[in-house]
């Protein structure tokens, strides 16, 4: 079955170091999608893609967090520094937009990242 | 998009059908609903999703009041795997619109209870 692939799984850090998280979208998508989830939030969008443009990336701290698409079959979330409150499992998400498709979007497994 | 509110928890017994409300009061008429779950530490995962007719498919029902004011999931058989957050969602369905997003909100947490 096709699916969203992320690295890493699980990542520990300390404080102030990068991190870059990868995701491989659905051969043939158009559109992805990075989300955080913590308990206190929930799931937050922080970034939107479509044909490998960013079209809305607003509730990323564009301080520290950038995103982007270097080909149609990588996606790339970058923290630099990280700090504590970072600390997350970050989900990446595909799906196909057309004229005549219902826009259903496929999660991947996430990233849960730790900052100490 | 229109927001959304759901019920924070509800409990079904196994085998049960459980009945999941949303309601999406200031939808607006391109907007579709869509439900997708989320079980523990997994991604979500779409369920189902409708603009105005009653939908179903091998997961579930979904029924949308005629004013589309709210609607219903329906998982007819509910099993101890269906334990899950659902969330409701209103979404615009227009290609070249850039606001179509997915925003999900807090959920309802089912416990299917055995």
């Amino acid at each position: 079955d096709a699916r969203v692939t992320q690295t890493p799984r699980h990542k520990v850090t300390e404080m102030g170091q990068e991190v870059t998280m990868r995701c491989q979208p659905i051969l043939g998508h158009n559109t992805v999608f990075w989300y955080r989830q913590t308990m206190m939030q929930g799931l937050e969008l922080l970034a939107y893609f479509r044909n490998r443009a960013p079209l809305d990336d607003s509730g990323m701290p564009k301080d520290r967090f950038s995103a982007e698409m270097p080909d149609a079959t990588l996606a790339t979330l970058k923290i630099q520094p990280s700090e504590p409150r970072d600390s997350a499992v970050y989900f990446c998400a595909s799906g196909l937009v057309t004229g005549a498709n219902t826009g259903e979007l496929f999660f991947g497994e996430g990233s849960r990242l730790t900052v100490l | 998009d229109a927001k959304t509110t759901q019920p924070p928890s509800m409990d079904c017994a196994e085998g049960r059908a459980a009945n999941l409300p949303c309601n999406h009061s200031t939808i607006s008429g391109n907007e579709y609903v869509y439900w997708y779950r989320q079980i523990h530490s997994q991604g979500p995962q779409y369920i189902i999703h409708g603009l105005k007719n009653n939908e179903t498919n091998e997961m579930a029902s979904l029924i949308i009041t005629e004013d589309r004011k709210s609607s219903t999931l329906i998982l007819p058989h509910a099993t101890l795997r269906d334990t899950a957050v659902y969330y409701c969602i209103v979404r615009v369905e227009v290609v070249w619109d850039t606001g179509n997003q997915f925003y999900f909100g807090t959920g309802t947490s089912l416990t299917v209870i055995p």
